[in-house]
């Protein structure tokens, strides 16, 4: 069983639609929960992160972990074509870290 | 310029060549990674190194060695390249300083191909 799986999509949306992107896991061990931006061609960025349950917002970002579930994820509001990439999950035991496979996202105009 | 810069960023080299992968990065950062990325199984870690004197082997190790030449200079090197070590390269740097979630900052990828 890997470490973090994630739906690899391709998930195509409208403009202006909410997006929901989710990860599980199966190490207890993870305490650090973050989201990985990717565009063709780049290297990720990091986009956002969050340290214990519950939700963290960030512009039209929200972050999501449910500790109980082994599940988070990453709520896109108010789309736009700009989002349009490759979002990895990615969680850490403060040394190493396990990047999900991402997800392709398209955000038509 | 680049906080985390890699050389060459692509390169196309046969069977059982030697090849070396360079990172150099300006931002300080005591912690650097190699990580390959393939289509379907995501990034996943080969090696990491906390300092200059501490290299540790990560997840997909075999087939890959590492050299931490100064903190600023992380090399990957494939002693004798194979076709399935094909993938995109990314190193990454974090600060062990920084308290929290040690964000990665990764660089631009180099892409290999082993004919």
């Amino acid at each position: 069983q890997k470490e973090v799986e994630q739906d690899p999509g391709p998930l195509s949306v409208p403009e202006g639609a909410i997006v929901s992107l989710n990860c599980t896991y199966s190490n207890s061990a993870f305490q650090y929960f973050m989201w990985y931006r990717q565009y063709s061609r780049k290297g990720p960025e990091l986009l956002m992160y969050t340290y214990s349950s519950g939700n963290k917002e960030d512009g039209r970002f929200t972050a999501q972990v449910d500790k109980s579930s082994k599940y988070i994820s990453l709520f896109i509001r108010d789309s736009q074509p700009s989002d349009s990439a490759t979002y990895l999950c990615a969680m850490s035991t403060g040394n190493q870290f396990y990047f999900g496979t991402g997800t392709s996202l398209t955000v038509i105009p | 310029d680049a906080d985390v810069t890699q050389t060459p960023r692509n390169r196309i080299t046969k069977t059982g060549k030697r090849i070396m992968l360079e990172c150099s990065q300006t931002k300080g950062h005591d912690r650097m990674y190699w990580y390959r990325q393939d289509p379907g199984l995501g990034l996943r870690l080969i090696y990491y190194s906390f300092d200059v004197k501490d290299i540790n082997k990560g997840e997909i190790s075999d087939g890959y060695s590492v050299s931490r030449q100064a903190q600023a200079k992380f090399s990957l090197s494939l002693e004798s390249a194979i076709p399935n070590q094909t993938a995109l390269y990314f190193c990454a740097t974090s600060d062990s300083g920084t308290s929290g979630v040690n964000e990665q900052y990764f660089g631009p990828g180099t892409r290999l191909t082993v004919t």
